[in-house]
């Protein structure tokens, strides 16, 4: 079984503050985890992928994400917010080998206080 | 690159009415899925498929059918609209199940 938590609905900081943003995860297998984002009547666009090589992941518009196999977390981080990073974010697990074992967090929204 | 495209964007239906929403990929890619977004919850996966002729169901797949004839389409048929169907749906594809999906804008769907 595989589960996905983001444990804030919600995060607001301010312009040039950093920005994390925590993602929880169980799963019975070794798992592909995803940060996605998604902009108010968009798609999701992928941030940054794990897929069991490097535990530090940089993705797109200078965001990272650690995979932590010991605390099952994978959160997100950006050391600087930028007004434009306002949107909804998304974690997502799956198994590397199933096409249908694809589960996504409730997401959080964060918000840049100018 | 036109990547993941679905029609409508938007769309009001009366309870009982049927329609398909349509989702076309210009990648090749075999795998492709649909989600239903509803406030709080995440997307939910309603059916997949892995490559043309091949399709199953997903978390969340009553009321919904698709077909998968070609590579590039997947429609996602609903047969008798209902209130709790309002939703945005989303079509999404990759090459495998390790790589990561490529989505479309979403249709926003209202039942009345």
């Amino acid at each position: 079984a595989q589960s996905v938590t983001q444990l804030d609905s919600h995060v607001s900081v301010s312009e040039g503050t950093p920005v994390l943003l925590r993602c929880n995860y169980s799963s019975s297998y070794s798992p592909s985890l995803f940060w996605y984002v998604q902009h108010p009547n968009k798609g999701l666009q992928l941030l940054l992928k794990y897929t069991s090589a490097a535990t530090l992941v940089k993705g797109i518009n200078g965001f990272e994400a650690e995979f932590k196999k010991s605390e099952t977390s994978f959160h997100l981080t950006k050391p600087s917010a930028h007004m434009s990073d306002a949107a909804e974010y998304f974690c997502v697990v799956s198994d590397p080998s199933s096409a249908s074992k694809i589960i996504f967090g409730s997401g959080t929204r964060l918000s840049i206080r100018p | 690159n036109a990547g993941v495209t679905q029609t409508p964007k938007f769309q009001v239906l009366k309870t009982g009415q049927s329609m398909t929403l349509q989702c076309a990929q210009d990648m090749n890619h075999e795998y492709m899925s649909w989600y239903r977004q509803d406030p709080g919850m995440g997307l939910r996966l309603i059916h997949y498929s892995v490559g043309a002729g091949i399709t199953d169901q997903g978390e969340v797949p009553n009321g919904y059918n698709v077909s998968r004839s070609t590579t590039e389409d997947f429609p996602l048929r609903l047969l008798s609209a209902a209130p709790s169907q309002t939703s945005v749906y989303f079509c999404a594809s990759r090459s495998s199940p390790n790589q990561p999906q490529h989505f479309g804008d979403g249709t926003r769907l209202s039942i009345l």
